[in-house]
């Protein structure tokens, strides 16, 4: 099945405890990208990836760390969190810049 | 001003309601548009996608896009309680970069 996979669903830290939130996709999608979304905000893009090794910021790149050193992976680093960071995070892929999202179920992350 | 505008809702209508649902935008330079449903604990998830002016119709839904008002609509027919859900509007240009209107609540009472 296409899916796009976030790991993990649910997060409780706490401020400054550096932590990774994973994302795969099995579709050989070229462009990835995170994003946060708040009550009355939307969706915000946080940063972007058209292929292995190119990254770029998005909206809201600060706090924020991505690495894409294979295809099918893209995972989202929060070197030193804050409550501020408090949020429903999907990431999404799709096979190029123009076409449709295919999104992950979401990492609801609650920093304390 | 925000490049893209959606009416946050929350929208209430009776089963076999018409649901009409609106974005407007400020930026001449979005060519392609898309609309989103996500349910509740759910990532959105496509529903339609349309490239330029005009009307595109798949089943009980219908998007507009009308690029000399910057405003996008989407049309549901004949709504059902499954229809219940958050829907976003995106837009995107050339450059690629995709915006989300804020998301409208629906909810289709029996």
């Amino acid at each position: 099945e296409a899916q796009v996979t976030q790991n993990p669903r649910y997060l409780i830290t706490v401020t400054g405890k550096k932590l990774t939130v994973t994302c795969s996709q099995n579709m050989n999608h070229e462009y990835m990208s995170w994003y946060r979304q708040d009550p009355g905000l939307g969706l915000r893009q946080i940063y972007y990836s058209m292929n292995v090794e190119v990254t770029d910021k998005g909206d809201v790149p600060e706090g924020y760390k991505v690495s894409r050193k294979e295809k099918r992976n893209f995972p989202l680093i929060l070197e030193s969190p804050s409550p501020n960071q408090t949020s429903l995070y999907f990431c999404a892929s799709s096979s190029s810049v123009f076409s449709p999202l295919h999104f992950g179920n979401g990492t609801r992350l609650t920093v304390t | 001003q925000k490049e893209v505008e959606q009416d946050p809702g929350p929208l209430s209508v009776p089963e076999g309601a018409i649901v009409s649902l609106n974005c407007t935008y400020s930026n001449s330079a979005f060519q392609y548009f898309m609309w989103y449903r996500q349910y509740s604990r759910k990532g959105p998830e496509l529903l339609m996608y349309t490239y330029s002016s005009g009307n595109k119709e798949d089943g009980r839904f219908t998007a507009q896009v009308d690029k000399s008002s910057k405003y996008i609509s989407l049309f549901i027919r004949d709504s059902q309680p499954s229809d219940s859900a958050t829907y976003l509007c995106a837009m995107s240009s050339q450059g690629g970069k995709l915006i989300f209107g804020q998301g409208t609540e629906l909810s289709v009472k029996p």
